[in-house]
């Protein structure tokens, strides 16, 4: 089945640097490659999305990159601010709308 | 709209104790999920439902049982638990493959 390799599990940067975290995934059929943002004791929500049909997608400060040939997908946020503190999950799906997910990583924005 | 919500917010069992957690979605979706988000495990599904009346086994089933005898809710079972069913339980909906996720349920089994 489907596995989904997350890195780092930690990254802290300064207020205003760029974030980078990235993933791979094993399965060359997975199709949907969502990102989720976790607070602290909150649930996961849905921040942005790719399908294997585009290779980027931006939405304001945050955007995703998938390279199919490598099976590797990447969220960038610029311009961090403290608010982007959070748990960040990858995550890619086969069909079936069957999500697995990556381990996560602890983004600290350091002000 | 509420969204997806579960029952309860946090329980504490002892081991051998059963309990059933509840989730309900009032955006009328057709997909129904239940996680469970261990320390440095991300989310892991248990069982699964595409439909009123179907379940089907996830990623981590042993130990817990399912159903959805209502379109609007997925029902997640534990009959005897364990300590290593202490964890945070998550309920998801989706119509399409975008989940949306209920605030959780934290259960201790001592």
């Amino acid at each position: 089945g489907e596995n989904v390799e997350q890195h780092p599990s930690t990254l802290s940067v300064q207020e205003g640097d760029s974030a980078v975290i990235k993933c791979t995934y094993s399965d060359s059929a997975s199709n949907y490659f969502p990102w989720y943002k976790q607070e602290l004791g909150k649930r996961p929500q849905l921040i942005i999305d790719i399908r294997s049909n585009v290779g980027e997608k931006k939405d304001q400060r945050i955007a995703v990159t998938l390279n199919k040939t490598a099976k590797h997908f990447s969220l960038h946020i610029t311009e961090t601010q403290p608010e982007d503190s959070a748990v960040y999950f990858c995550a890619a799906s086969t069909g079936g709308n069957k999500l697995v997910f990556g381990a996560g990583t602890i983004l600290r924005v350091k002000s | 709209n509420a969204g997806v919500t579960q029952t309860p917010k946090f329980r504490v069992l002892k081991t051998g104790q059963s309990m059933t957690l509840l989730c309900a979605q009032d955006m009328n979706h057709e997909y129904m999920y239940w996680y469970r988000q261990d320390p440095g495990m991300g989310l892991r599904l248990i069982h699964y439902s595409v439909g009123e009346g179907t379940t089907a086994k996830g990623e981590v089933p042993d130990g817990y049982n399912v159903s959805r005898l209502k379109k609007q809710n997925f029902l997640l079972g534990l009959e005897s638990a364990a300590p290593s069913q202490t964890s945070v339980y998550f309920c998801a909906s989706s119509v399409g493959p975008e989940q949306y996720f209920g605030p959780g349920t934290r259960l201790t089994v001592t």
